[in-house]
């Protein structure tokens, strides 16, 4: 089945710092991508839908300036969290579609990016 | 390495019916189970979270139960519309999030 590829898959980093999360479909080509994060004890909720080559579509009470998305390829979407705060540390998690025939999507997630800020 | 199943892959069924779809895992050191529904094209939509200690939680006409040592869930739709129409995913999370492959389940009018 289609592959989806996160990087890194754990990362710490001081509070104040960015860090920049990547998404990558590995075999197949995605027009569309999500991001989601889940805090502990709490369900995966959706951040943004990600669309190649145009700006992302962010749910509300996500701040488009602190979580930058960039869709730049049919292939791979980047997370850039700016200005890193303790209440950012979350398991961000990305999804691929991917569109078949007869107007069927899969959709396809990645093995998830476990943030710590301190 | 933690894997979920879910089945059937497909069902249809006729607008009224109530009907359960099946999410089974092979780690029950799990600390949660969610359920979520997918739409075409759309992110997913969070329908119910199971903590560990849990045994079910309902939502309207969803009702999602956990048995932790026979690593299964199940969600209970009842009275099936056909907005209730998309792909239903379960997933589970230990140390990461691990996704069953979708039960696409049609209502029809």
């Amino acid at each position: 089945g289609a592959v989806v590829s996160q990087h890194p898959s754990w990362v710490i980093c001081k509070s104040g710092t960015s860090v920049k999360i990547e998404c990558r479909s590995l075999d197949f080509q995605a027009t569309t991508m999500f991001w989601y994060r889940q805090f502990p004890k709490q369900s995966l909720m959706l951040m943004a839908t990600s669309n190649e080559g145009s700006k992302a579509t962010y749910e509300q009470g996500v701040e488009k300036d602190k979580f930058l998305i960039n869709h730049a390829s049919l292939t791979l979407s980047t997370l850039t969290v700016t200005s890193a705060h303790p209440e950012d540390s979350s398991f961000y998690i990305c999804s691929a579609d991917s569109s078949l025939a007869g107007g069927i999507y899969e959709q396809y997630f990645g093995p998830g990016t476990r943030l710590t800020v301190t | 390495k933690q894997e979920v199943t879910q089945i059937p892959a497909a069902l249809s069924v006729p607008e009224g019916e109530n009907l359960v779809l099946n999410c089974s895992f092979t780690d029950s050191a799990i600390y949660n189970l969610q359920w979520f529904r997918q739409d075409p094209g759309k992110g997913l939509t969070s329908l119910l979270l199971i903590q560990s200690s849990q045994r079910e939680q309902t939502s309207g006409r969803l009702n999602a139960s956990l048995d932790k040592s026979s690593g299964r869930s199940t969600l209970y739709i009842a009275a099936s519309q056909p907005g209730d129409s998309a792909t239903y995913l379960c997933a589970v999370v230990t140390d990461d999030m691990r996704f069953g492959a979708g039960t696409r389940l049609t209502v029809k009018p």
